[in-house]
């Protein structure tokens, strides 16, 4: 069965502080993708990655950086989190051969 | 710009009843499409993929995709309650990134 997991549900951070999400996918996927969700504006793409040590920036990268060391794991840092951060993070995983992708279960940030 | 477009919503059916949820998008390279269902304060959770003209169906659910008219649809039949939530519209083009539309919330009124 497919899986992406995230190490938060639930974060809650302060205003300068350097935070970490890390997303682990089992499925052997090279695409990963992450997205943040804010009502009124659908997903947005932060970064992805098509392989390790890839990465590209998304719509929206400004703030955020990435890392991707193993094929299974990709990781969003916040270099300096801000109140316009709080949002909800979705990290996906995608097939190479159907494009047919599967999102992990959110981390909401806020950010005080 | 490539754009992805949903109504809103929200679309209301009885319980029992089909609901038929419709996308449409800009870009006529696309080739692949996706149905997502998120529930309110869950991740979206794929449902249905089509990638040629025609239907295509799971359990309850019917994905329709017209290319020359680029539209595509999800029929849900014998709605219930459970399936009320947001349901996403996505779609890619080789060699670009997914296109999500803004979702359809759906209510389902026992």
């Amino acid at each position: 069965d497919v899986k992406v997991t995230q190490s938060s549900r639930y974060l809650v951070k302060r205003t300068g502080e350097k935070v970490f999400l890390e997303c682990v996918q089992d499925m052997d996927h090279e695409n990963m993708f992450w997205y943040r969700q804010d009502p009124g504006l659908g997903l947005r793409l932060i970064y992805f990655s098509y392989d390790v040590k890839m990465k590209e920036k998304g719509d929206i990268p400004e703030g955020y950086s990435v890392s991707r060391e193993k094929k299974e794991r990709f990781s969003l840092i916040l270099e300096s989190a801000s109140t316009n951060q709080t949002s909800m993070y979705l990290c996906a995983s995608v097939s190479g051969t159907n494009y047919e992708q599967y999102f992990g279960p959110g981390t909401r940030l806020t950010v005080t | 710009q490539k754009e992805v477009e949903q109504n809103s919503g929200p679309l209301s059916v009885p319980e029992g009843a089909i609901a038929s949820l419709n996308c449409t998008y800009s870009d006529r390279g696309s080739q692949s499409f996706f149905w997502y269902r998120q529930y309110s304060g869950k991740s979206p959770e794929l449902i249905m993929s089509i990638y040629s003209n025609g239907d295509k169906e799971d359990g309850r659910f019917t994905a329709q995709l017209n290319k020359a008219s680029q539209y595509v649809s999800l029929l849900i039949r014998d709605s219930q309650p459970s399936d009320s939530a947001t349901y996403l519209c996505a779609v890619i083009s080789y060699g670009q990134n997914f296109v999500f539309g803004p979702g359809t919330r759906l209510s389902v009124l026992p």
